[in-house]
């Protein structure tokens, strides 16, 4: 049973528009919240993070939007650039979890010229 | 550049075989991490070291072990291995256990069981 979902496997979107990349989790007891950026060949990288006491948090170009009730968090890139083309990955923790975050299966972002 | 190092970057065996993946912290960390991310699927967290010692245990598997050594490096060893056992397999660190710290990704081990 996959906790932490993101139902687009992949998105294409145009350079200079914002692109939006959803994640629905399961777990009411998480409380925290990370995207994580991978290009080919490397490891995921970390991109922003919010904590459930907030609904909004914003880095740059990057904001992730967290809305409790329904579960569901989104990461928007204003504007997006053909360099953010990669798989984001959104992932999740919880107190009685530790350190242990539970990662969503990922979406692909193509930006294009 | 994460400051995470995992060798090999591939590996290729048979199925029934053994092998050790190796991951070496950025400095000064103290947690280890280790994932499994096969096809289409999320990263899944196998276990966790702090300071040599096991931390947390998630989704691992009993033919899997893992170990953290007194210079803070850690090997996976995985045996009795199965084609499905095919798959990317990171490590990642942090400075400190507990909450909300961020974690390093090396590059990973992309594994294949043939």
């Amino acid at each position: 049973d996959q906790q932490v979902k993101q139902n687009s496997p992949s998105l294409s979107v145009q350079e200079g528009r914002i692109s939006i990349l959803n994640c629905d989790y399961t777990n009411s007891m998480f409380d925290y919240f990370l995207w994580y950026k991978k290009y080919p060949a490397e490891g995921p990288t970390f991109l922003i993070s919010i904590s459930s006491i907030k609904d909004k948090n914003e880095d740059g170009r990057f904001t992730v939007f967290l809305n409790k009730s329904a579960k569901h968090l989104s990461l928007h890139i204003v504007p997006s650039q053909p360099g953010d083309s990669a798989v984001y990955f959104c992932a999740a923790s919880a107190r009685n979890y530790g350190q242990n975050f539970v990662f969503g299966p990922g979406t692909r972002l193509s930006v294009l010229p | 550049d994460s400051g995470v190092t995992q060798t090999p970057k591939h590996l290729i065996t048979a199925t029934g075989q053994r092998v050790t993946l190796r991951c070496s912290p950025r400095s000064g960390d103290l947690s280890v991490y280790w994932y499994q991310q096969s096809l289409d699927q999320g990263l899944q967290f196998l276990i966790q070291y702090y300071n040599g010692e096991e931390r947390a245990k998630g989704n691992i598997l009993e033919r899997f072990s893992a170990q953290q050594f007194p210079d803070l490096h850690s090997e996976l060893n995985l045996s009795s291995l199965e084609l499905g056992d095919s798959a990317l397999y990171f490590c990642a660190s942090s400075a400190r256990t507990g909450l909300y710290n961020e974690q390093f990704f090396g590059p990973g081990t992309r594994l294949t069981v043939l």
